[in-house]
């Protein structure tokens, strides 16, 4: 069974920094390509960032470019999202998905199957 | 970026009826990548459906997807108890990936 399990989340005030953490369990982890969703509190989705299988190729949406940045150590089944200068904005859970492919195609775009259970991250001082 | 539209926002229905829920996108999706996925309170989303009309593994035969173009449905034929909850559509055929902004679908 694919299990998920996000930690790292926190308070953490404007400006401030903090790293995700996603551990991964029950596939094969260095051959698909993970994904970032958020979901503000009582809002909908947002993709954010996605990384390829072996982590050449990462993407980002341009509400967190410049500021995130997604990682993955495949010795580890880890993902990671290191996240600088966070706004209040940014406060919401963070869910950390796997794909159905490698992630390193030029046409690819990410599809979400199965979730983590998410971390909540809250910005604000 | 494409913006997808859900509706209704609401939607009230009893146990046993049938859902109709519209997902309508600002262009076309590419190669039919429209997915639906359903929420739970508290609960991370579970993707219910893939390449607009495939069930994910473990989705009852009740719920069916269908669409082309710019607008897509999703369909639940007979409600059960466990099937209120929120609903979203998502197109990964075009860069950023992209969501609805949700359905709700409670009991009446």
């Amino acid at each position: 069974e694919v299990q998920l399990l996000e930690s790292g989340g926190g308070l953490v005030q404007p400006g401030g920094s903090l790293r995700l953490s996603c551990a991964a369990s029950g596939f094969t982890f260095s051959s698909y390509a993970m994904s970032w969703v958020r979901q503000a509190p009582g809002k909908g989705l947002e993709w954010i960032s996605a990384i390829s299988h072996t982590g050449g190729n990462t993407y980002y949406a341009d509400s967190v470019k410049g500021r995130f940045t997604i990682s993955r150590d495949n010795s580890k089944n880890t993902l990671y999202l290191q996240m600088n200068s966070l706004r209040a904005e940014d406060t919401a859970i963070y869910y950390c998905a796997k794909d159905r492919l490698k992630g390193d195609s030029s046409n690819w775009n990410p599809r979400f199957d199965p979730w983590g259970q998410g971390t909540l991250v809250t910005v604000s001082s | 970026e494409i913006v997808l539209t859900q509706s209704p926002g609401t939607l009230s229905l009893s146990p046993g009826e049938g859902a109709t829920l519209s997902c309508r996108a600002s262009q076309s999706v590419s190669g039919s990548y429209l997915a639906w996925y359903q929420q739970k309170p508290g609960q991370a989303p579970r993707l219910l459906i893939y390449g607009v009309s495939s069930r994910a593994t473990g989705i009852p035969d009740r719920f069916s997807g269908s669409g082309s173009g710019t607008d897509f449905t999703l369909t639940i034929s007979r409600l059960e108890p466990e099937d209120f909850a929120v609903y979203y559509c998502q197109q990964y055929g075009s860069s950023p990936a992209t969501f609805g902004q949700g359905t709700k679908l409670e009991i009446k």
